[in-house]
């Protein structure tokens, strides 16, 4: 267990709609990173958080949207879901910014 | 960006054998972390090893970090090693790379 948790861990929903993970990083992390893992796109970094503050921007469509709150856990928000979103999602925290612990992941599946 | 490259793609072992799988990047790291993605999809941190050699129990890993390379070494592998692993690194900024994996299989 890595201590950082991920809710929900499954998730069915259909075209078009608008879903909400959340994170909740270790004890004492600072910053939250959102990474998708796809079967055509690998393990791809999304977005980054640091103490409430977005510190780092990857390929994250312009449908997705992401936020840290003052304590610390983080949401990622897509909206007007494709059947190529499906994917799974993970949320990972770290102290130091260097060494990633990883949550056990959001498995979103859009039919 | 950075690229991370990883060999062999797919690696099949009898239980009991070893393995070295290896992991290639094109710039300098400040971040090189080993995992094991098991078959429920968990990503398990296994080593944070920016350079130097370090030991976990059947598991070793080595950076040499000059040469742009890392090595995960397995030994004595047990069934339940089987899965992916990922070698991920970060070059300045803080967001990991991530290679393609090894899926390794082991066999009774």
């Amino acid at each position: 267990d890595s201590g950082v948790t991920q809710t929900p861990k499954h998730l069915i929903t259909a075209t078009g709609q608008r879903v909400t993970l959340r994170c909740s990083p270790r004890s004492g992390d600072l910053s939250v990173y959102w990474y998708q893992q796809s079967l055509d796109q690998g393990l791809q970094f999304l977005i980054q958080y640091y103490n409430g503050e977005e510190r780092a921007k990857g390929n994250i469509l312009e449908r997705f949207s992401a936020q840290q709150f003052p304590d610390l856990h983080s949401e990622l928000n897509l909206s007007s879901l494709e059947l190529g979103d499906s994917a799974l999602y993970f949320c990972a925290s770290s102290f130091n910014s260097y060494e990633q612990y990883f949550g056990p992941g959001t498995r979103l599946t859009v039919t | 960006g950075i690229q991370v490259e990883q060999s062999p793609p797919d690696l099949i072992l009898q239980e009991g054998a070893n393995s070295t799988l290896r992991c290639n990047f094109s710039d300098s790291v400040n971040n090189l972390q080993w995992f094991h993605q098991n078959p429920w999809g968990q990503l398990i941190n296994l080593f944070y090893i920016p350079s130097g050699t370090k030991q976990n129990g059947r598991l070793s890993a080595t950076t040499v970090a000059t040469e742009r390379y890392s090595l995960l070494y397995i030994s004595s592998s047990q069934t339940t090693d089987s899965g992916v692993y990922f070698c991920a690194v970060a070059a300045g900024s803080y967001q990991l790379t991530f290679g393609k994996g090894t899926k390794l299989s082991v066999i009774p």
